[in-house]
């Protein structure tokens, strides 16, 4: 199986930029989604295929992927960006499926 | 586009309970719906997927057998039935709706949640 590993928790102060990375072996090879999940909230789409932003979503978010890592970018952190944020992949195996990293809480301090 | 789930649930051990995802605002039939579950607590797993153009389902390790993915085109919705519940099937269960047309897509929009609890 494929296994996608996220750092537990990232903190970061109002203005500054954060950096969430998703580790996986060759993730440069697939394409990575990220999601944005406020408590009590269903998850939101905030960046698909590696760096491309939804309708709606802020030019602050952004993402890239190389090597063995993708990462999400928030800069100008507001506090309203205080969430969990999961990176996903499709990862085909005998089977097509979906995988998502265990998540990380971003803190604004 | 809007996915509306059905409201929470609480069933016994052993017990099956069916989940409704309605969805409206684009054609059914173009978009797969995916499934996951979140325990408390806890992060996303994929519970399955099913081709709303085929009703093909296919589903996640560790949820083969009792979880079984179903659709009604007729009234754009999509099912998941877990049959012999267990306490740690408690969770919030997603439906969510593939982007359209792409090879390996992100979940673009995504249902509100179902509770399920399972508890004697």
């Amino acid at each position: 199986s494929y296994v996608l590993t996220q750092e537990p928790s990232v903190s970061v102060a109002p203005g500054q930029t954060a950096t969430i990375t998703c580790g996986g072996d060759n993730i440069e090879s697939k394409s990575v989604h990220w999601y944005q999940q406020k408590p009590g909230q269903a998850p939101v789409l905030v960046v698909n295929d590696d760096s491309d932003r939804p309708s709606g979503i802020p030019e602050r978010f952004g993402g890239s992927n190389s090597g063995n890592t993708a990462t999400l970018t928030i800069t100008r952190v507001e506090a309203g960006d205080e969430a969990d944020y999961y990176c996903q992949v499709w990862h085909t195996d005998t089977d097509l499926y979906v995988v998502f990293g265990g998540g990380t809480k971003l803190t604004v301090l | 586009v809007q996915l509306v789930q059905s409201e929470s649930e609480v069933k016994k051990p052993g017990a099956s309970v069916k989940v409704s995802c309605k969805t409206s605002g684009y054609t059914f039939t173009k978009n797969a719906i995916n499934w996951l579950r979140q325990a408390p607590g806890q992060g996303l797993e994929w519970v399955g997927w099913i081709n709303t153009n085929t009703g093909d389902p296919m589903y996640g390790q560790g949820f083969r057998g009792r979880f079984v993915v179903s659709l009604d085109t007729s009234v754009s919705t999509a099912y998941l039935v877990i049959k012999s519940l267990k306490s740690e099937d408690t969770a919030i269960y997603y439906c969510a709706r593939e982007e359209a047309d792409v090879g390996t897509p992100p979940l673009d929009s995504w249902g509100q949640g179902t509770l399920v609890t399972v508890s004697s």
